[in-house]
């Protein structure tokens, strides 16, 4: 138990569904981080988020739309994605952006089927 | 080209062997860290080192920073079926908040 949450665990939609994933953390933190994780490649960051301001956008598709109403809360809303978007999405987070943004705590991760 | 490469990609060894895996890089770095990931979790943070030539131990495991801080090592001493999982490298360049991973080493350990 590292202290973030994902829901749901496991998720299977088809293209034109839309859906969202859930994260939390109860570690007093300020920063949060969205991961895409494939097969034999490394981890790629998606958004990082800053006492809940967007301060990185890693050139993600619009039909990833993430949202941080609070410092604890995380999500990332899904609409019209493509096959090659099956993945697991991790979310992490760390103490705040910057130098302590080297420590990161992820959650268990979602993983994601588009069929 | 990935910034960061981990040998070997799959490494598989019997209960009771030692075993090292190397993550290299061209680029400077000013922190690197280790994860483990298991199979259906994410990876969780074993070490960070900031210092060229550090060493940092963890019960059997021996974390290496090199003196230029490009490269790091992860030695097993002893390595037990708990061991087994998903060993990631992480890199901070300097100026720069972001981590890059590397694309990991599955280490399998045969009871």
């Amino acid at each position: 138990e590292t202290g973030v949450t994902q829901t749901p665990r496991h998720l299977v939609m088809g293209m034109t569904n839309k859906k969202s994933l859930k994260c939390e953390q109860h570690l007093g933190h300020n920063a949060m981080y969205w991961y895409k994780q494939s097969a034999k490649k490394p981890l790629e960051l998606m958004f990082v988020y800053n006492f809940k301001e967007q301060t990185e956008n890693n050139s993600v598709p619009s039909r990833f739309s993430p949202e941080c109403p609070n410092s604890s809360h995380l999500f990332l809303h899904l609409h019209t994605l493509q096959p090659e978007d099956s993945a697991l999405y991790l979310c992490a987070s760390s103490v705040r952006w910057g130098v302590s943004s080297y420590e990161q705590y992820f959650g268990p991760g979602t993983r994601l089927t588009v069929t | 080209t990935q910034l960061l490469e981990q040998s070997p990609q799959f490494l598989s060894i019997q209960e009771g062997e030692n075993l090292t895996v190397y993550c290299n890089s061209s680029s400077v770095f000013s922190s690197l860290q280790w994860y483990r990931q298991e199979p259906g979790e994410g990876p969780v943070l074993l070490v960070t080192v900031v210092t060229g030539g550090e060493v940092k131990k963890l019960k059997r495991l021996t974390f290496q920073f090199g003196d230029a801080r490009k490269d790091s090592s992860l030695h097993i001493t002893a390595a037990q079926p708990g061991d087994t999982g998903l060993y990631l490298c992480a890199g901070a360049r300097p100026n720069d908040y972001k981590l890059s991973f590397g694309a990991g080493t599955t280490v399998t350990v045969r009871a």
